[in-house]
């Protein structure tokens, strides 16, 4: 069965460091790749996505995320992370534009000021 | 506009109690969906509509049902609630022009305890 995977269940960093968060999926056809957030308290929204072309997308906030195809790979970076992307983060995968997302199980990332 | 809106925010059941949960959106999305959220599983689609009148399974459909009267419009029922189905719900649409493909817009979740 198709799956998603998220490498890290729990990331702790300080102010200013970088960010990379794995996401690798199970599925060899066309796929259409998604980056949703939580922060506390509020809803489920959409961080990045990559439909086809540069696979390197840019999204809110100054998040990006690389789809490596090779790889079964669609990882979220961000240069230098701030207290308020306190938050976790899902990465989705739609396969072959059928009707449905696969999840990974999120990555809690907690920001120390 | 209002986006998603879901009710309850919160709901305690007993075993074998009945219950709907309402979903609404005012964009004129086409499809949309019925997820639960468990801890380190994170999220699985129950349910999923592309349009009034039409309905599939998804994931995890046993023991709810829904139906689409409406495009406004997604309730969720819970038929016989039991333990296991104690999770966090959320409702969310979008515009169909790739199936799930597209960027799908959530409501602020149910929390539902059974006991």
């Amino acid at each position: 069965a198709q799956s998603v995977s998220q490498h890290n269940h729990h990331v702790i960093l300080s102010e200013a460091a970088s960010l990379e968060l794995g996401c690798n999926y199970s599925y060899g056809g066309t796929v259409n790749l998604f980056w949703y957030v939580q922060y506390p308290g509020q809803h489920l929204q959409l961080l990045l996505k990559y439909f086809s072309g540069d696979p390197l997308v840019k999204g809110i906030k100054g998040f990006e995320a690389e789809f490596i195809k090779s790889k079964f790979s669609f990882n979220l970076r961000k240069p230098s992370v701030q207290w308020s992307d306190t938050a976790e983060y899902f990465c989705a995968v739609n396969m072959d534009s059928n009707y449905q997302l696969i999840w990974g199980a999120g990555t809690k990332l907690i920001i120390k000021p | 506009n209002a986006g998603v809106t879901q009710t309850p925010k919160f709901q305690v059941l007993k075993t074998g109690q009945s219950m709907t949960l309402q979903c609404a959106q005012d964009m004129n999305h086409e499809y949309m969906s019925w997820y639960r959220q468990d801890p380190g599983m994170g999220l699985r689609l129950i349910h999923y509509s592309v349009g009034a009148g039409i309905t599939d399974q998804g994931e995890v459909p046993n023991g709810y049902n829904v139906s689409r009267s409406t495009t406004e419009d997604f309730p969720l029922r819970l038929l016989s609630a039991a333990p296991s189905q104690t999770s966090v719900y959320f409702c969310a649409s979008s515009h169909p022009t790739s199936g799930a493909g597209e960027t799908q817009y959530f409501g602020p979740g149910t929390r539902l305890l059974v006991l």
